[in-house]
């Protein structure tokens, strides 16, 4: 089975703009999550999407929004960018909404504001 | 107040050495999983091993197996013979049943593991 595949790898931004980033999970897992990892404040949750539906979010302003299709595929965006939503956005796929099911993470996006 | 803490910042070890990293976490739902994830410099998390709150028997996958005290409410992760590819970052995670789901994890601040010749 393939991974969790985040795309881009990398994306360089100005403050002002914005930006989506896109998560295709684990073929069949239904649940997407996303976290964003700084060097200061460490993994944070920010939402998660499970049947196309936002189950759980993390305190991050509205700016941050995401959505997920049908086939689970999610896209995460950020408006109005900030110098400090520079950061590794990881997104993670379980496969059921079981208390032992795993998170299994993509390789993430690193997005630097300029 | 930290629901995950990890107090290591740094530890070295010798190749096919055993290595204790520490976690200890806080939390008053009685149904809670900690999880163990090591994140090499390219990025990418990878799921390690899993302990939930009810299991008898402390968890073991491959040379990966959890110290788990419940009462002290610490979850370790022991790597046993260790290997130059295990050197990267290790995060303790925990997952709270009060969530409403079973997605949201908590990270502690990692332990960064380099592996000596």
């Amino acid at each position: 089975k393939a991974g969790v595949t985040q795309t881009p790898r990398y994306l360089i931004k100005t403050r002002g703009q914005q930006v989506t980033l896109s998560c295709s999970p684990i073929s069949g897992h239904r649940s997407v999550s996303w976290y964003q990892q700084t060097p200061g404040q460490g993994l944070q949750f920010l939402f998660e999407y499970f049947s196309e539906t936002q189950r759980n979010k993390g305190n991050f302003p509205g700016r941050f929004s995401g959505r997920q299709f049908s086939n689970s595929r999610s896209e995460m965006n950020v408006s109005t960018l900030e110098l400090g939503d520079s950061a590794l956005y990881l997104c993670a796929s379980t496969e059921g909404s079981g208390p032992n099911q795993p998170q299994h993470f993509g390789d993430g996006t690193r997005l630097s504001i300029l | 107040a930290q629901k995950i803490t990890q107090t290591q910042p740094g530890m070295f070890v010798q190749e096919k050495e055993a290595v204790t990293l520490d976690c200890t976490y806080d939390t008053s739902d009685p149904s809670y999983g900690l999880f163990w994830y090591k994140q090499p410099s390219s990025g990418e998390m990878i799921f390690l091993i899993y302990q939930g709150s009810y299991d008898q028997q402390n968890a073991t996958e491959g040379r990966y197996s959890l110290n788990f005290q419940k009462a002290r409410k610490s979850a370790n992760l022991v790597i046993s013979a260790s290997q130059l590819g295990d050197s990267a970052m290790y995060f303790c995670a925990m997952r709270e049943d009060n969530t409403g789901t079973a997605s949201k994890l908590t990270f502690g601040t990692g332990t960064r593991l380099q592996v000596t010749l």
